[in-house]
């Protein structure tokens, strides 16, 4: 069965890059799109973007300027950097993926990892 | 992007009543629509896909419908368990989209 740990850094200041990590054991790395998506406190899910195994990705329009989503096969890994963040990006960000292919729901996510933007 | 609604906001509800959360989308998203719960500090889970498709594991007291704009979701008779917050998404197209939310509390 498919588990995802991520870590990164949970404290960053404003115009600071936000950096997180992806592992995947158990199961396929190829075939899905790896996918982050992030939950400011007490709100929503917001769906940041995804990366197959051969690097190909699709990104939210309104973080895509910021945002690079990338992958290392060799590790069974993949990763987010947001740039330039600010206060509004202080949420929870979850590594996921889908249940096969990109058209499908989430089945599998990450723990979680909290990161706050604070100067 | 499409736009998900959901209501209501929040709900208050007891043991052994039948709960139904709405969810509508901005434009049609086919039956690409996934319901979630989540429980306070935890990740969602997935409830629902392709409008309907209960997922494995997933009791039987939840029910999804709907298909194009507008969708329910249902638990039948609500349990202890229940008591979280839900979620709504569209896989249908780019930029997937949630609605904003319903929290089931306890009456």
């Amino acid at each position: 069965q498919v588990q995802l740990q991520q870590w990164g850094a949970g404290l960053l200041k404003p115009s600071e890059t936000l950096s997180l990590a992806c592992a995947v054991y158990g199961g396929s790395f190829s075939g899905y799109y790896w996918t982050w998506i992030r939950q400011p406190p007490g709100k929503g899910l917001e769906w940041i973007g995804e990366i197959n195994h051969s690097g190909d990705t699709n990104y939210n329009p309104s973080l895509k300027s910021r945002v690079t989503i990338s992958v290392d096969t060799s590790k069974n890994q993949f990763f987010l950097s947001l740039r330039s963040v600010t206060a509004a990006d202080t949420a929870a960000y979850y590594c996921a993926r889908p249940t096969s292919g990109s058209g499908s729901p989430i089945t599998t996510w990450g723990q979680g990892a909290l990161v706050t933007v604070s100067s | 992007a499409i736009r998900m609604t959901q209501s209501p906001s929040s709900l208050s509800a007891s043991i052994g009543d039948r709960v139904t959360v709405t969810c509508r989308a901005s434009q049609g998203v086919s039956s690409y629509l996934a319901w979630y719960q989540q429980k306070p500090g935890k990740a969602p889970q997935l409830l629902i896909y392709a409008a309907s498709t209960l997922q494995s594991g997933v009791p039987s007291r939840f029910s999804g419908s709907g298909s194009g704009t507008d969708f329910t979701l249902t638990i039948s008779c609500l349990q202890s368990d229940d008591f979280a917050t839900y979620f709504c998404q569209q896989y249908y197209n780019y930029p997937r989209t949630f609605g904003q939310g319903t929290r089931v509390e306890m009456k």
